[in-house]
C-alpha cells in the first residue's frame, strides 16, 4: 500500500541555517505529494505541493522537488527563521476525488535565534 | 482565510463512554474528513464523507465509529465505547472538490481525546 517515511526529529537549527527534511514514499501509480505544516496550537496547513514528476513546489522560501527516480520529496529552505518552528508533515494522495491523504509521522523543527 | 473549527480542544473521558467530537467545516465545502494522530505516530486517515454518506474509510474506522452531518454546518465523529487506544489528537478537514490533486484540505486545530 501507499506509505510515507520522513526523517525523525526533532531538528534543531540556528536562525539562517540551511534546512533539509527528508521524505520518501511508496505508492502505486503517480501520486501527488505535499508538505503540510502545523504551527503550535493550529491545524495542519498546506505548505506546498507537486503533482507530477520533476515538479517543484515552493512557498515561503521552502522548496521540494518530486523525484520519481528516488521516490523522494525532500523539503529544503536556504535560511530558516525562528517563525519556521513547527511540525512538518510529508503526505501523498491518489488522484481520485475524496482520496485520503497518507501522512508521515511529522518532523519537529525548532529554530533558535 | 476561512477556518475549520473543532470543539472541544481537549476531551477527557472514561473507558467505555461515548464521545462526540464536533467540527464546523468551511461553509461551501462538500467533502469532509476525519484523521487522527496517536502521540508519536503518523497522522492516520479515518473516514471521508460526501453527499451525506461515507465515501472512503480506513481499517481503523470500525463499528465503534460513526460520522454524521446533522445539520448544514456541523460534522461529527462519534466513538460509541471508547478504549484506551482511542486516545489521540483527532483532526477534522474539509475541501471543496475532494480532489486533493488540485486543491488543499483545510484542517482544524484538532481535539485531543484522552481516555482514562
Amino acid at each position: 500500500g501507499n506509505s510515507v517515511t520522513q526523517m525523525e526529529g526533532p531538528v534543531t537549527l540556528s536562525e539562517e541555517a540551511f534546512l533539509t527534511i527528508n521524505c520518501t514514499y511508496t505508492a502505486t501509480g503517480y501520486p501527488s505529494l505535499f508538505w503540510y505544516v502545523q504551527y503550535p496550537g493550529e491545524g495542519l496547513q498546506l505548505l506546498l505541493k507537486a503533482t507530477k514528476a520533476d515538479d517543484k513546489g515552493s512557498n515561503k522560501g521552502f522548496e521540494a522537488t518530486y523525484r520519481k527516480e528516488t521516490t523522494s520529496f525532500h523539503l529544503e529552505k536556504g535560511s530558516v527563521q525562528v517563525s519556521d518552528s513547527a511540525v512538518y508533515f510529508c503526505a501523498l494522495s491518489g488522484r481520485q476525488a475524496g482520496t485520503a491523504l497518507i501522512f508521515g509521522k511529522g518532523t519537529t523543527l525548532s529554530v533558535s535565534s | 482565510e476561512p477556518e475549520v473549527t473543532q470543539t472541544p480542544s481537549h476531551q477527557v473521558t472514561q473507558m467505555g463512554q461515548e464521545v462526540i467530537l464536533r467540527c464546523v467545516p468551511i461553509s461551501n465545502h462538500l467533502y469532509f474528513y476525519w484523521y487522527r494522530q496517536i502521540l508519536g505516530q503518523k497522522v492516520e486517515f479515518l473516514v471521508s464523507f460526501y453527499n451525506n454518506e461515507i465515501s472512503e474509510k480506513s481499517e481503523i474506522f470500525d463499528d465503534q465509529f460513526s460520522v454524521e452531518r446533522p445539520d448544514g454546518s456541523n460534522f461529527t465523529l462519534k466513538i460509541r465505547s471508547t478504549k484506551l487506544e482511542d486516545s489521540a489528537m483527532y483532526f477534522c478537514a474539509s475541501s471543496y472538490t475532494g480532489s486533493s490533486t488540485n486543491e488543499k484540505l483545510f484542517f482544524g486545530s484538532g481535539t485531543q481525546l484522552s481516555v482514562l
